[in-house]
C-alpha cells in the first residue's frame, strides 16, 4: 500500500511568484487536506477536498487554492508569494471511515522558501 | 487565539521512566482528540486517539487520558524508549461545515536518554 506521496520535498521561490505543491493520497482515501507549519508552530489548516469539491476552509487568502483530481490526487495553488509563506506544507488523505475521527495519514511534506 | 495549547515545548526522561505530555484546549466542540508524532524530515503519524466521550484510551505503551472538566488531555508513554524521541503534536478534530479538521498544539518535543 503506498502512503501520501508528495512533490516536490524542497523548493525556493521569490516573493510575488506562484507555486504549485502536488500530492498523490494513499489507496482508497477519498479526502485530501492542506495544512501549513511554519518553524515553531504546528500545522494549520488550510483546506479541504472531498470528491473533488472544497468542503472546508481555514484562515488563508484567496491566493490559497487548490484542486482535487478525480484519481483522488490534489495540488495546492499560492499566488503572489509572501515572505511569511515559507513552511513545510503538508497533505494529508483520509478513507471515508475516518471522516468523523480525524484520523489523518501525512506525507512528508514540501518546503518552501521564499526570499 | 490557541484552541490547543501544549505549555511545555521539551521534555527529557531517562529510558524506562514514564513519559507523561500535556495538552490543554479551549473548545468544548472538539470531538476527537488525537496525538501525533514527528521524526525530523517526516510528516507527522497517527499515535492514538480518544473520542470525545471517553476518558481513556490505552495502546500498548500507550494512554491518553482525557478529563473534560479541566479541558486537558494527557499522553502516557510506559516505558519510554530511546526510539520514541520525537516531537509530539497534540490535535482536536472538529467537523465544521461538513468538512473535518485538526486543531493543532505547537508541539512537545521528548527525548528519551539510554
Amino acid at each position: 500500500e503506498t502512503g501520501v506521496t508528495q512533490s516536490p520535498t524542497h523548493l525556493i521561490k521569490t516573493r510575488g511568484q506562484q507555486v504549485t505543491l502536488r500530492c498523490s493520497s494513499q489507496s482508497g482515501h477519498n479526502t485530501v487536506s492542506w495544512y501549513q507549519q511554519a518553524l515553531g508552530q504546528g500545522p494549520q489548516f488550510i483546506f479541504q477536498y472531498y470528491r473533488e469539491e472544497e468542503n472546508g476552509r481555514g484562515n488563508f487568502p484567496p491566493r490559497f487554492s487548490g484542486l482535487q483530481f478525480p484519481n483522488y490526487s490534489s495540488e495546492l495553488n499560492v499566488n503572489a508569494l509572501e515572505l511569511d509563506d515559507s513552511a513545510l506544507y503538508l497533505c494529508a488523505s483520509s478513507p471515508e471511515a475516518s471522516r468523523r475521527t480525524g484520523e489523518l495519514f501525512f506525507g512528508e511534506g514540501s518546503r518552501l522558501t521564499v526570499l | 487565539d490557541q484552541q490547543v495549547k501544549q505549555n511545555s515545548p521539551s521534555l527529557s526522561v531517562q529510558e524506562g521512566r514514564i513519559s507523561i505530555l500535556n495538552c490543554d484546549y479551549t473548545n468544548s466542540m472538539f470531538d476527537y482528540f488525537l496525538w501525533y508524532k514527528k521524526y525530523p524530515a517526516e510528516g507527522p503519524t497517527f499515535l492514538i486517539s480518544i473520542s470525545s466521550i471517553k476518558d481513556k484510551n490505552e495502546d500498548g505503551r500507550f494512554t491518553v487520558f482525557l478529563n473534560k472538566s479541566a479541558k486537558h488531555l494527557s499522553l502516557h508513554i510506559v516505558p519510554s524508549q530511546p526510539g520514541d524521541s520525537a516531537v509530539y503534536f497534540c490535535a482536536a478534530a472538529i467537523t465544521q461545515g461538513g468538512s473535518e479538521k485538526l486543531v493543532f498544539g505547537k508541539g512537545t518535543k521528548l527525548t528519551v536518554n539510554p
